[in-house]
């Protein structure tokens, strides 16, 4: 089966620089979500997107910024990368309303960006 | 808001062997969902369980199983017959009412599985 795409598998970036995360969803996979894990942590909530539209905001700073495109793939683009933005980027998608028309909250993960900031 | 502990950081079972993971949460919502996801060295978050508050049956899929005790607002997971492939960190997550809801992680559990 399917499963979520994420790319580029690992990025190495300078202080201050930009990053660009991409995430392809599951095939007819609705919503879009992004996760960031540090080392040694569990992964938070940054934000989501159901339907191309922004449907929830978590722990996402100022200086990244997020959407989701009519092929509903996302994508995360961070700016002035700070020596705190190295952490592991999940992906993940779910479908709101799977084949039986009932809501499914199962969200499955992609296998992560690792971002390094030097 | 909501909030997921597991008060387990380390675990270790033999081969062949049982364990049981702990997981409370503290939620308002009446419709939620709880999940277990692992996390191998390989770092990819695999789904492992998943139940529906509304449900009152206990989640299993094959070795796994859960113990979901809706009052108590605890989730434990049982591994069965124990195999060196469960070695990860396992995590309790809960999501909210709302379709479409945010995940809430608890700090997780590493679970060895020793030969």
């Amino acid at each position: 089966a399917a499963g979520v795409i994420q790319s580029p598998r690992h990025l190495i970036k300078e202080k201050r620089e930009t990053a660009t995360l991409k995430c392809y969803p599951i095939p007819r996979h609705d919503t879009v979500y992004w996760y960031q894990q540090g080392p040694g942590q569990d992964p938070q909530f940054l934000i989501s997107f159901y339907e191309k539209m922004q449907s929830d905001k978590g722990s996402i700073p100022d200086r990244f910024s997020a959407q989701q495109f009519s092929d509903y793939h996302s994508e995360l683009n961070m700016s002035s990368l700070e020596l705190g933005d190295s952490a592991l980027y999940f992906c993940a998608s779910s479908n709101r309303l799977g084949t039986s028309g009932r809501a499914e909250e199962t969200q499955y993960f992609g296998p992560g960006t690792r971002l390094l900031v030097l | 808001a909501q909030t997921v502990t597991q008060s387990q950081p380390e675990m270790s079972v033999q081969e062949a062997e049982t364990v049981t993971l702990s997981c409370t949460y503290d939620t308002s919502e009446n419709n939620y969902y709880l999940f277990w996801y692992k996390q191998p060295p390989s770092r990819q978050m695999i789904l492992v369980i998943r139940q529906e508050a509304y449900k009152q049956q206990n989640a299993t899929e094959n070795r796994f199983s859960v113990n979901f005790q809706k009052a108590a607002k605890s989730f434990s997971l049982k591994i069965s017959d124990s195999q060196l492939g469960d070695t990860a960190m396992y995590f309790c997550a809960l999501s909210g009412g709302t379709s479409g809801s945010r995940l809430t992680f608890g700090e997780g559990t590493q679970l060895t599985v020793n030969p």
